[in-house]
């Protein structure tokens, strides 16, 4: 177990809807990061959280948005669905920013219909 | 091009055999992650290293900064060791964590 905790663990979605995707990281981490997988890929980097500021963002598209809250817990918003959203998502924690070790969650599995 | 290139993508063997994955990765990575992503998707950190050599238990990364090149071994290997193996590079100064393409591991008993 690392600490990390995302919800919902699995969800279905049709095109144009929205997601709102949730990360509890580790306790005293105050750095998060989300990651898009689609099936059969490696991991892709979208943004980074740090203290509450946007601290780095992968090559996104603006419809996907993000949040970091006072207790460092953060939430990861896709507007406008479209069929290619449809992955795994993973977010990880970090005691600070920089290359330090990471804890990953479980993961939220969309489905985008 | 990927930043992260990993070697072999997939890999079988049998069980007790000595098994290496290796990572080579572009300039202005400084530190190199391994990871290990089992089926269901969740993924576990292995090692973060910047130079020289880690181990833990029956695994071990090294890392060649001049060379650019880390590689994961794993002695003794074991079927619960089946999984797919990530490298992924990260920039001090650049948050950005650019994943490798996975080593998929099978260990057969």
């Amino acid at each position: 177990e690392t600490g990390v905790t995302q919800s919902p663990t699995h969800l279905i979605k049709t095109r144009g809807q929205q997601v709102t995707l949730r990360c509890s990281s580790q306790s005293g981490h105050n750095t998060v990061s989300w990651y898009q997988q689609a099936l059969g890929q490696g991991p892709q980097f979208i943004f980074q959280y740090y203290r509450e500021e946007e601290n780095g963002r992968g090559n996104f598209p603006p419809r996907f948005s993000g949040l970091q809250f006072p207790n460092y817990s953060s939430e990861l918003n896709v507007n406008a669905l479209e069929l290619d959203d449809s992955a795994l998502y993973l977010c990880a924690s970090s005691l600070s920013r920089g290359a330090g070790e990471l804890f990953f969650g479980e993961g939220s599995r969309l489905t985008v219909l | 091009k990927n930043e992260v290139e990993q070697s072999p993508q997939n890999l079988t063997a049998q069980e007790g055999e000595f098994i290496t994955i290796n990572c080579s990765y572009s300039v202005g990575i400084s530190a190199l992650h391994w990871l290990q992503q089992h089926p269901g998707g969740g993924i576990v950190s292995l090692f973060m290293l910047s130079s020289g050599k880690k181990k833990h238990g029956r695994l071990i990364a090294t890392i060649n900064i001049q060379e650019k090149h880390s590689s994961l071994h794993i002695t003794a290997s074991h079927p619960r060791d089946s999984a797919v193996y990530i490298c992924a590079g990260a920039n001090f100064g650049n948050e950005k964590l650019t994943f490798g393409t996975g080593t998929r591991l099978t260990i057969i008993p």
